[in-house]
């Protein structure tokens, strides 16, 4: 079975901090995303990554940065967190299978709270 | 772009009852489309996704959904809801690009005894 672990189930930081969201998977998946969970709005996609090093925004990149030095890793850091981004945030990772993202696997969400 | 529109965020039912969860899509190309689940306090789950083969697809769990061109629609079924059904659905589609996907706002199901 595939596993997307995310380092952290809650997370309380304050305005103004530097934050480090971490995923791991460990099915050598080509792809990674992050998406951030708001109720009435669904999944949005913050930034995805398709090979180490590449990144691409999403939907709602702004205040967000990603880094993905190795292939099992991506990274999600808010670089100075604000109440507005209090929300869960989903990991997921894929296989690219003939060119198309396969069916994403989801880690189990960090909830950040930002006070 | 690829997007799509779930009606109705909230969703009741009795058990035995059949589930019907509606998803309305908007593509420019042949969409890929998808059905996830998410059960309390957990990631989503895949439960059945349409490629572009039959149009009748099957998933885990008993649900199914039909893939019609005409109505650019994609709505979930399960012919007798259990209380385990209990959860939110997310539709989805992949996006242009064909890197990643966009979801619904999704539905909450609830199962009354």
């Amino acid at each position: 079975d595939v596993k997307v672990t995310q380092s952290s189930r809650y997370l309380v930081k304050r305005t103004g901090e530097k934050v480090f969201l971490e995923c791991v998977q460990d099915m050598d998946h080509e792809n990674m995303f992050w998406y951030r969970q708001d109720p009435g709005l669904g999944l949005r996609l913050i930034y995805f990554s398709y090979d180490v090093k590449m990144k691409e925004k999403g939907d709602i990149p702004e205040g967000y940065s990603v880094s993905r030095e190795k292939k099992e890793r991506f990274s999600l850091i808010l670089e100075s967190a604000s109440t507005n981004q209090t929300s869960m945030y989903l990991c997921a990772s894929s296989p690219t299978d003939r060119g198309i993202v396969s069916p994403l696997h989801f880690g189990n969400g960090t909830r950040l709270t930002v006070t | 772009a690829q997007s799509v529109t779930q009606l109705g965020s909230h969703v009741s039912v009795s058990e035995g009852a059949l589930v019907l969860l509606r998803c309305n899509y908007s593509s420019s190309v042949p969409p890929y489309l998808f059905w996830y689940v998410q059960y309390p306090n957990q990631g989503l789950q895949l439960l059945l996704k349409y490629t572009s083969a039959a149009t009748l697809v099957k998933g885990i769990n008993g649900f199914e959904a039909e893939f019609k061109k005409s109505e650019t629609s994609f709505h979930l079924t399960k012919p007798s809801a259990h209380m385990s059904d209990a959860a939110e659905y997310f539709c989805a589609v992949l996006r242009g690009g064909r890197r990643a996907l966009t979801f619904g706002s999704g539905t909450r199901l609830q199962v009354q005894p």
